[in-house]
């Protein structure tokens, strides 16, 4: 079947504009992961859904962070006010429920801030 | 806080050699994963091998093994016969046992394979 898709799979925006990343995961998995990929920081978890259940928003670093996720399924992160530290791939994960299940990855977005 | 290391930031090897990359990692907790996973150009992240905390006994996946020292708390992975396609990112990551898979991840080892 299909993996997890991600789009845009490169997005360049302007300082202070907002962008929305998406992400579709496997068919199936009920658990959805964020993770951020930068120079400065490498890879870094961002956000946590699990089913129905509030998520993990613990590692998002900053208020112009949000995400949302639709259905179970399809999931939105949202940065606004874009500033130039928020360049980095943005990589979408998801799993089966169970904490023992692998993580599958899609190839992600690159975001560059100019 | 639990810490992952990766102290080669570059490695590289003849093509059908076997090559070690390096892992440390820093936890409190008794029951954890290890991961390795790849990167190639794609982007996209690849679980290559996982080991399991309280299994004794090291993973291994075809070509790939790991050594695992917990006492040491030290997580290597062996690729042997190395091949072209080997050559990418490799991520070591930890997560907790029980819960999220909220990974945390070495800074990387860049591997080329040497025709």
């Amino acid at each position: 079947g299909a993996g997890v898709s991600q789009s845009p799979s490169n997005k360049v925006t302007e300082k202070g504009k907002d962008v929305e990343l998406r992400c579709d995961p496997i068919s199936g998995h009920t658990a959805l992961y964020w993770y951020r990929q930068s120079l400065g920081q490498g890879l870094e978890f961002l956000i946590y859904f699990q089913g129905n259940s509030a998520p993990d928003k613990s590692g998002l670093p900053s208020d112009r962070f949000s995400a949302e996720r639709t259905g179970g399924s399809v999931s939105t992160l949202t940065i606004q006010r874009t500033q130039q530290e928020d360049s980095a791939v943005y990589l979408c994960a998801s799993s089966f429920r169970h904490s023992n299940s692998p993580l599958h990855f899609g190839n992600g977005t690159r975001l560059t801030v100019t | 806080a639990q810490t992952v290391t990766q102290s080669q930031p570059e490695m590289s090897v003849q093509e059908a050699e076997t090559v070690t990359l390096s892992c440390t990692y820093d936890t409190s907790e008794s029951d954890y994963y290890l991961f390795w996973y790849k990167q190639p150009p794609s982007r996209q992240m690849i679980l290559v091998i996982r080991q399991e905390a309280y299994k004794q006994q090291n993973a291994t996946e075809n070509r790939f093994s790991v050594n695992f020292q917990k006492a040491a708390k030290s997580f290597s992975l062996k690729i042997s016969d190395s091949q072209l396609g080997d050559a990418a990112m490799y991520f070591c990551a930890y997560s907790k046992f029980q819960g999220a898979q909220k990974l945390v991840f070495g800074q990387g080892t860049r591997l080329t394979i040497n025709p």
